[in-house]
């Protein structure tokens, strides 16, 4: 079953709000989960780095104001879009390392801004 | 940057084994092959991994070239549902996952 959950699958939002996307590692702990981000017909592009406890480190061209991450603890990281725009719709999908094991990701999060 | 080669399709009849090819010629010694696939609209699943030897789950195998420099995921039997991007990344345990392209394999009917 799945070990990383996400939340919400889909979301709609008015242009200029903001959209908070939830990370859980269901069965474990995790000091640090990833966030990516996919255009149609593209890979996986690494947002940011969210690591329990301490400030994220993000990706070259990466806004750290627009897009804030909390990884308030070892099995919650959220992502929140601020002022989106259309231009920020995409697929948004977290994972999250366990020790020991292959890096488990969410089922991601469809963004659609109007 | 994505360190691995992968050719972007590749077609395969149901019942078949699908052969996917991965190039990875500038591979360091403690750099670990792993596949994941995404079926469209989900987030990436893990398929396997390794670092020298060849490795078997219940999913596929993974054979790895004597020199490293490449690979090959191997899915016995494929099944329509096994319809999806696959990826090749290579890392160093605890580095991040760089995604390339991959290759997109179609099981055909």
């Amino acid at each position: 079953g799945a070990v990383v959950s996400q939340h919400p699958s889909r979301v709609i939002c008015k242009s200029g709000t903001s959209v908070k996307i939830e990370c859980r590692s269901l069965d474990f702990q995790a000091t640090t989960m990833f966030w990516y981000r996919q255009f149609p017909k593209q890979s996986l592009m690494l947002m940011a780095t969210s690591n329990e406890g301490s400030k994220a480190t993000y990706e070259q061209g990466v806004e750290k104001d627009k897009f804030l991450i909390n990884h308030a603890s070892l099995t919650l990281s959220t992502l929140t879009v601020t002022s989106a725009h259309p231009e920020d719709s995409s697929f948004y999908i977290c994972s999250a390392r366990e020790a020991g094991r292959p890096l488990h990701f969410g089922n991601g999060t469809r963004l659609t801004v109007t | 940057d994505a360190k691995t080669t992968q050719p972007p399709s590749m077609d395969c009849a149901e019942g078949r084994a699908a052969n996917l090819p991965c190039n990875h010629s500038t591979i360091s010694g403690n750099e670990y092959v792993y596949w994941y696939r995404q079926i469209h609209s989900q987030g990436p699943q893990y398929i396997i991994h390794g670092l020298k030897n060849n490795e078997t789950n219940e999913m596929a195998s993974l054979i790895i070239t004597e020199d490293r420099k490449s690979s090959t995921l191997i899915l016995p039997h494929a099944t329509l549902r096994d319809t999806a991007v696959y990826y090749c990344i290579v890392r160093v345990d605890g580095q991040n996952f760089v995604f390339g392209p991959g290759t997109r394999l179609s099981v055909l009917p």
